[in-house]
């Protein structure tokens, strides 16, 4: 099956500078990639995703990169603030099966 | 658009006791949903995969005597842990995909914290 790594497991960044999360694969077959925000005790939250035929997608302070070739992708958070602070997951789709990253969370401190 | 809920939010319930989970799309329909565990400080893992009309399909390591589930409309799916005991206290969370709209996409149920005594 899917497995996915993600790292770093923990992150601490100013307020204001970037983030960086990445993650790999190994199911050539994965064709879809969203990152999840979780803050403590709530759902998941989708915040973006790239699906295989995309190389890279950016949405205001998010972006994030796909190289299938290496099967690794990662996200990027620039210009971060206090309430970027949470628990992120990447997640690979194999036949629409979601397998999830172990998770990295991020303190943005003021 | 895209709602998904849970109820209970949360759950107490003595050892051997069984307790039902249900998961629904409010302004959707669902041919799929998806069962997730997650305990403290870990990611989600999957369960077992629940399609309407037929049995769901069970992770590896998964017992489907234990989780049992039901999808039996396109807006409803439920779960029941039967003879819960301690170790099966964690946070439940179901998915659910859009019959009409981005087929990957997966909106989540806000979760149910289970505690076992």
């Amino acid at each position: 099956g899917e497995n996915v790594e993600q790292h770093p497991s923990t992150l601490s960044v100013q307020e204001g500078d970037s983030a960086v999360i990445k993650c790999t694969y190994s199911d050539s077959a994965s064709n879809y990639f969203p990152w999840y925000k979780q803050e403590l005790g709530k759902r998941p939250q989708l915040i973006i995703d790239i699906r295989s035929n995309v190389g890279e997608k950016k949405d205001q302070r998010i972006a994030v990169t796909l190289n299938k070739t290496a099967k690794h992708f990662s996200l990027h958070i620039t210009e971060t603030q206090p309430e970027d602070s949470a628990v992120y997951f990447c997640a690979a789709s194999t036949n629409y099966k979601l397998s999830f990253g172990a998770g990295t969370t991020v303190t943005v401190r003021a | 658009g895209a709602v998904v809920s849970q109820h209970p939010s949360w759950v107490i319930c003595k050892s051997g006791t069984s307790v039902k989970i249900e998961c629904r799309s409010l302004d959707f329909q669902a041919t799929t949903m998806f069962w997730y565990r997650q305990f403290p400080k870990q990611s989600l893992m999957l369960m077992a995969t629940s399609n309407e009309g037929s049995k769901a399909t069970y992770e590896q390591g998964v017992e489907k005597d234990k989780f049992l589930i039901n999808h039996a409309s396109l807006t409803l799916s439920t779960l029941t842990v039967t003879s819960a005991h301690p170790e099966d206290s964690s946070f439940y969370i179901c998915s659910a995909r859009d019959l009409q709209g981005i087929a990957d996409t997966q909106y989540f149920g806000p979760g149910t914290r289970l505690t076992v005594l």
